[in-house]
């Protein structure tokens, strides 16, 4: 089983440049989210979906912006690239089942110069 | 507003030793989860093991065993046996919200252990 699938694996951007992270898994899950991991300050939460055509902000939102048209795929969006993003993102997603364990994808690792 | 705290931001275990990382929380919910996950360096992040707040017995899995001290506010992971492969990243995490669809999991900011030979 492919799980939960990131793509790209590393990327560069220049400031101002946009870009999509592509993030979909096959296991059918309801829940859907990005974490941004930046060291000292474990993981942290962009947005999150519960199901398609809804989404929801986390802790960290400014600068993103996500959708949820299919069950199986939330990509992230970088609207306009600035360095504070430089970042390992991880999507994850897990099934409607209480205290279940998040699922996730082996991460994105960003450079914004 | 719930919260995360792990205190060491770093550890050194002799292989074969047993280890604890400490994490505790802070939240006002009743019902509450409680994870831990591995991250090793190739950057992977790995489920451990989870602890109910009305679970009565302490988790375990394997080498892995989770002390739940709930009037603490603690869930400490201790690994027995340690072995060079355990050398990585630990989160600990907890679930903020109590609905099954919608809730989070928020991390704290991780222990690197290293297992010296």
């Amino acid at each position: 089983n492919a799980g939960v699938t990131q793509t790209p694996k590393f990327q560069v951007l220049k400031t101002g440049q946009s870009m999509t992270l592509q993030c979909a898994q096959d296991m059918n899950h309801e829940y859907m989210s990005w974490y941004r991991q930046d060291p000292g300050m474990g993981l942290r939460l962009i947005h999150y979906s519960v199901g398609a055509g809804i989404t929801d902000q986390g802790e960290v939102p400014n600068g993103y912006n996500v959708s949820r048209s299919t069950t199986e795929d939330f990509p992230l969006r970088l609207l306009s690239a600035a360095p504070s993003q430089t970042s390992v993102y991880f999507c994850a997603s897990r099934p409607f089942v209480a205290n279940e364990k998040l699922f996730f994808g082996s991460g994105t690792q960003l450079s914004v110069l | 507003a719930q919260k995360i705290t792990q205190t060491q931001p770093g550890m050194f275990v002799q292989e074969k030793e047993a280890v604890t990382l400490d994490c505790t929380y802070d939240t006002s919910d009743q019902s509450y989860g409680l994870f831990w996950y591995k991250q090793p360096s190739s950057g992977e992040m790995i489920f451990l093991i989870y602890q109910g707040s009305y679970d009565e017995q302490n988790a375990t899995e394997g080498r892995y065993s989770l002390n739940f001290q709930k009037a603490r506010k603690s869930a400490n992971l201790v690994i027995s046996a340690s072995q060079l492969g355990d050398s990585a990243m630990y989160f600990c995490a907890m679930r903020e919200g109590w609905m099954d669809s919608s809730y989070k999991l928020i991390f704290g900011s991780g222990t690197r252990l290293l297992v010296r030979p």
